[in-house]
């Protein structure tokens, strides 16, 4: 069974700061996906990595996967509290079943 | 255009008691997925839906769960006999084809607590 590791738990920053989290498998990837949940609302994605070594820019987020396709990374610049979610990566398989991550939660203040 | 939407928001169980919970999915969505979120942990996948056909419920976690999508639109996940440990957010979400590249859209999901 496939685990995915995301880390930090849980991070809390000031509007402004940059911040990354991690997201590792013990297993390589089909794909990967990065998705944002906020309270009361279901996932949304934010982006599908395929490539090792594939880097793709949103805006203000910096998504990387690693050439071994067993670790990606995201990358927030100047976050704003519309950032604030809980950021879950998700591998889709050789199926259409997503495993995730066990996510991290985001906090960003004034 | 309408998203996937989830009915009861927000349900309360006694334990024991039988819930059904209604996933409206996009109109013209092929495939249907039910994840079941504890609380601070990611969604864990229960079950696939292609059509009416369901090619995968391999994440059931019990015979007490049941889930049909009986004209290919709407599906409802059952559970019976409801335990504590059943108290989750369930997620629906659909895509317009099998693929899992193709973007799974998610609803907001049903609460469900059982005391």
């Amino acid at each position: 069974t496939q685990l995915l590791e995301q880390s930090p738990q849980f991070l809390s920053i000031q509007e402004g700061e940059n911040l990354t989290v991690y997201c590792n498998s013990s297993s390589v990837f089909s794909s990967l996906q990065w998705y944002r949940q906020e309270p009361g609302e279901g996932p949304v994605l934010l982006v599908t990595v395929v490539t090792g070594g594939e880097v793709k820019k949103l805006k203000r987020l910096t998504f990387q996967f690693g050439d071994a396709r067993k670790d990606s990374s995201l990358h927030i610049t100047a976050a704003q509290p519309g950032d604030t979610g809980l950021y879950l990566c998700a591998d889709t398989g050789t199926a259409s079943k997503l495993t995730f991550g066990t996510g991290t939660r985001l906090q960003v203040t004034l | 255009g309408a998203g996937v939407s989830q009915s009861p928001r927000y349900k309360v169980a006694k334990r024991g008691q039988d819930v059904a919970l209604r996933c409206d999915p996009i109109s013209g969505h092929v495939s249907l997925f039910w994840y079941q979120q504890a609380l601070g942990q990611g969604p864990e996948f229960l079950t696939y839906f292609q059509n009416e056909a369901q090619l995968d419920k391999s994440g059931l976690p019990s015979d007490r769960f049941f889930a049909e999508r009986p004209e290919g639109s709407v599906s409802t996940l059952k559970i019976q006999r409801t335990q504590q440990e059943d108290s989750a957010v369930y997620l629906c979400a659909s895509s317009l084809a099998r693929l899992a590249l193709k973007t799974q859209y998610f609803g907001p999901g049903t609460r469900l607590l059982v005391l």
